[in-house]
C-alpha cells in the first residue's frame, strides 16, 4: 500500500525557514518523480515542484511562485522527500502535500501538514 | 505558465440530478487533465485522469470529456457523497495548474 506522510509543519515567523519531511513507503521510491502541492485555506492547490527519479538524474522543477525560496531534495537511502523553504511569507501560509507524480497525474497525496508564517 | 479558468465557481443542486463543471485551458494541454474531489479536511481524491480515465473505486456516474482546451467533468444522478469541491488539474507542461475550484452544495 502506497503510503505518503508529511511531518515538519507548524508556526514560522516571517522571515523564518522551515524544512518538510514526506516519509514514502510502499513502491520503488526511486522509480517515481515526487512532488509538493500547497493550498492556502479556502482555496485552490498549487504546484511547488518536482524532482524527478533515479532515470533523470533527480533533477528538479519549481513552480516560480517560489523558485529561489523553496528547495526540493530526496534521501533515497530512507525514502524521504524534503521541503526546504526560506524567507517564508504570511502569503506561504498553506497546508503542504507530499504526492506521488505519475504520467497520468497525481493520484497518491499525503495527509497534508499545516504551515503558518505568522509574527 | 498554463491558466485554468474553471465554472462554475458555485453550484447548487439537488440529490439525483445532472451537473457538468468545466475547465477550460490558456492553451492545447492534450488531454493532460485530471479531476479531483476534495471534502473539508481531507487531501484532494482524484476521480478522472487524462480527461476520460475513472479512477479505479469512482463510482461510474463521474465520467470526463474533452480535447484541445475545453473539459468537463459530468456527474449523471448526485449522490449525497457528492457534495463537495470539485477541481481540475492540467498536468500537460510546468507548472502544473489547477483550477480555483467549483463548490457543489445540496440545494
Amino acid at each position: 500500500e502506497v503510503k505518503l506522510l508529511e511531518s515538519g509543519g507548524g508556526l514560522v515567523q516571517p522571515g523564518g525557514s522551515l524544512r518538510l519531511s514526506c516519509a514514502a513507503s510502499g513502491f520503488t521510491f526511486t522509480d517515481f518523480y515526487m512532488s509538493w502541492i500547497r493550498q492556502p485555506p479556502g482555496k485552490a492547490p498549487e504546484w511547488l515542484g518536482v524532482i524527478r527519479n533515479k532515470a533523470n538524474g533527480y533533477t528538479t522543477e519549481y513552480n516560480p511562485s517560489v523558485k529561489g525560496r523553496f528547495t526540493i531534495s530526496r534521501d533515497n537511502t530512507q525514502n524521504i522527500l524534503y521541503l526546504q523553504m526560506n524567507t517564508l511569507r504570511a502569503e506561504d501560509t498553506a497546508i503542504y502535500y507530499c504526492a506521488r507524480s505519475e504520467y497520468y497525474g497525481y493520484n497518491y497525496w499525503g495527509q497534508g501538514v499545516m504551515v503558518t508564517v505568522s509574527s | 505558465d498554463i491558466q485554468m479558468t474553471q465554472s462554475p465557481s458555485f453550484l447548487s443542486a439537488s440529490v439525483g440530478d445532472r451537473v457538468t463543471i468545466n475547465c477550460k485551458a490558456s492553451q492545447n494541454i492534450n488531454k493532460y487533465l485530471n479531476w479531483y474531489q476534495q471534502k473539508l479536511g481531507e487531501a484532494p481524491k482524484r476521480l478522472i485522469y487524462n480527461t476520460n480515465n475513472l479512477q479505479t473505486g469512482i463510482p461510474s456516474r463521474f465520467s470526463g470529456s474533452g480535447s484541445g482546451t475545453d473539459y468537463t467533468l459530468t456527474i449523471s444522478s448526485l449522490q449525497p457523497e457528492d457534495f463537495a469541491t470539485y477541481f481540475c488539474l492540467q498536468h500537460n507542461s510546468f507548472p502544473d495548474t489547477f483550477g480555483a475550484g467549483t463548490k457543489l452544495e445540496l440545494k
